[in-house]
C-alpha cells in the first residue's frame, strides 16, 4: 500500500543553517504531496503542497519539489530561525479522503 | 469563520467510560475525517465522512464510532476506553473545491488510565 517515509529527527541546528528534511514515499498512481507543520501545543498547519510532477510547493520560505523520478518531496529551508522549531510531516495522498502521513521529523533550532 | 473546532482540548478517561470528542466545521466542508497521533507512528485514519449521512472506515476503527447528521459536525465516540486509546485525535474537513486537507483542529489529547 501506499506510504510515506521521513528521515528521523531530531534534526538540530544553528540559527541561519541551511535545512534539508527528507521524505519519499511509495504510491500506486499519482498522489498530491504536502508538508505539515506542528508547532509545540499546536495543532496541523499546512505548510505547502504539490499536486504532479516537477511542481515546486513554497511557503514561509520553506520549498519542495515533487520528484516522481526518485519519489521523494524533500523539504528545504534556506536560513531557519529559532521560530522553525517544530515538528514537520510529510503526506500524500492519492486524490481521495483518505491522507497517509510520515512519522514526523522535529526540528530544534538553536541561537 | 472559527475554522475546525475540536473539544475538548484534554480529557482523562478511567478505562471502560465512554466519551465523545466533539469536531465541527464552519466553513460548510462535504468532507470531515478523524486521525489519532501516535509517538513514531505519524496519523492514522479513523474514521471519515464524504457528506452528510455517509460515513466509511480509516486505518484504525475498531473500538470508536462516528456518525454524520449534519454537514457542521462529525463526533467520534469511544465505547469502552482502553489505554490503547490514549492519544492525541485530530479532526479534518475540506471541500471539494478548495484546499485539500488544508483544515485540521487544534487536537484533543486523551489520556485513559
Amino acid at each position: 500500500g501506499d506510504s510515506v517515509t521521513q528521515m528521523e529527527g531530531p534534526v538540530t541546528l544553528s540559527e541561519e543553517a541551511f535545512l534539508t528534511i527528507n521524505c519519499t514515499y511509495t504510491a500506486t498512481g499519482y498522489p498530491s504531496l504536502f508538508w505539515y507543520v506542528q508547532y509545540p501545543g499546536e495543532g496541523l498547519q499546512l505548510l505547502l503542497k504539490a499536486t504532479k510532477a516537477d511542481d515546486k510547493g513554497s511557503n514561509k520560505g520553506f520549498e519542495a519539489t515533487y520528484r516522481k523520478e526518485t519519489t521523494s518531496f524533500h523539504l528545504e529551508k534556506g536560513s531557519v530561525q529559532v521560530s522553525d522549531s517544530a515538528v514537520y510531516f510529510c503526506a500524500l495522498s492519492e486524490n481521495t479522503d483518505k491522507l497517509i502521513f510520515g512519522t514526523g521529523t522535529r526540528l530544534q533550532v538553536f541561537p | 469563520n472559527a475554522g475546525v473546532t475540536q473539544t475538548p482540548k484534554f480529557q482523562v478517561l478511567k478505562t471502560g467510560q465512554s466519551m465523545t470528542l466533539q469536531c465541527a466545521q464552519d466553513m460548510n466542508h462535504e468532507y470531515m475525517s478523524w486521525y489519532r497521533q501516535d509517538p513514531g507512528m505519524g496519523l492514522r485514519l479513523i474514521h471519515y465522512s464524504v457528506g452528510a449521512g455517509i460515513t466509511d472506515q480509516g486505518e484504525v476503527p475498531n473500538g470508536y464510532n462516528v456518525s454524520r447528521s449534519t454537514t457542521e459536525d462529525f463526533p467520534l465516540r469511544l465505547l469502552s476506553a482502553a489505554p490503547s486509546q490514549t492519544s492525541v485525535y485530530f479532526c479534518a474537513s475540506r471541500s471539494t473545491g478548495g484546499i485539500r486537507f488544508g483544515f485540521f483542529g487544534q487536537g484533543t489529547r486523551l489520556t485513559v488510565v
